[in-house]
C-alpha cells in the first residue's frame, strides 16, 4: 500500500524567509502524481502545486516550488518570501495514475509564520 | 468558479442517532470523496463514489454508508452514531481527466 509521510508535525518561519518541508513516500508505481495542499485555520482546502510523476522538471508555482526526487521518493515543498497568510497546514499526497483517484495523504505540517 | 458545498459546518448529535451529512458539488465531476481528518491523522478517506449508484470503500468505512443518487450529490450516513466518531468530516470531488481535487468547507461533528 501507498504511505505518505511527513516528518514535521511543525515548522515555523520569519515573516519574508524561506521555508522547506518534507515529505516522502512509498511507492512501487511510475506512473502516479504528487501534490501539496493547504489548510488554512477555518478555511477550505486548497491545491498549492501539483507533480507529475513523469515530468523531471519540478512544479513552480509563483513563491511554491518544489523538490522532486524520484529515485528518493521524495517530494519537498519551498515557500519563499513567506507571508503571514501561508499559515496554514499543509499536507503532501499521492496518488496513482490511472482510473484510480484515491488520494493517500500525509499526517500534515503546521506552519506558523512569524511576523 | 469551483464550489464544492457541505450542509452544515457544526453538527452535534446524540449517540445512536442517524446523521447525514450532505455534499454537493457544481463542477459536474465524476468522483465524490468523503474523508474524516482528526489531529495527528491527517486525511482519511472513507468511501468514494466514480459514478451515480456507485461506491467503493475507503480506509476506514466501518460504521459508515454512502449514498449517491445524483451525479452532484454524494452523501455520509451514520447509521448509529458513536463518540468515536466526533471528527471533522470533509468532502470533495474531482474529474476523470484530473486528478486534483476540489475540496468543500467541512462539517465538524460532535457526537454526545
Amino acid at each position: 500500500a501507498q504511505t505518505v509521510t511527513q516528518s514535521q508535525p511543525e515548522m515555523s518561519v520569519q515573516e519574508a524567509e524561506t521555508v522547506t518541508l518534507s515529505c516522502t513516500y512509498d511507492t512501487s508505481e511510475s506512473d502516479y502524481y504528487l501534490f501539496w495542499y493547504k489548510q488554512p485555520p477555518s478555511r477550505q482546502m486548497i491545491l498549492v502545486i501539483r507533480q507529475e510523476a513523469y515530468k523531471q522538471q519540478n512544479a513552480t508555482e509563483n513563491r511554491f516550488s518544489v523538490n522532486f526526487q524520484k529515485a528518493a521518493k521524495s517530494f519537498s515543498l519551498k515557500i519563499s518570501d513567506s507571508q503571514l497568510g501561508d499559515a496554514a497546514m499543509y499536507f503532501c499526497a499521492y496518488t496513482r495514475g490511472g482510473s484510480n483517484y484515491k488520494l493517500t495523504f500525509g499526517k500534515g505540517t503546521l506552519l506558523t509564520v512569524n511576523p | 468558479d469551483v464550489k464544492v458545498t457541505q450542509s452544515s459546518r457544526y453538527l452535534v448529535k446524540r449517540t445512536g442517532e442517524k446523521v447525514f451529512l450532505e455534499c454537493v458539488q457544481d463542477m459536474d465531476h465524476e468522483n465524490m470523496f468523503w474523508y474524516r481528518q482528526d489531529p495527528g491523522l491527517g486525511l482519511r478517506l472513507i468511501y468514494f463514489s466514480y459514478d451515480v449508484k456507485m461506491k467503493e470503500k475507503g480506509d476506514i468505512p466501518e460504521g459508515y454508508s454512502v449514498s449517491r443518487e445524483k451525479k452532484e450529490r454524494f452523501s455520509l450516513i451514520l447509521e448509529s452514531a458513536s463518540t468515536n466518531q466526533t471528527s471533522m468530516y470533509l468532502c470533495a470531488s474531482s474529474a476523470y481527466v484530473i486528478n486534483e481535487q476540489f475540496f468543500g468547507p467541512g462539517t465538524r461533528l460532535t457526537v454526545l
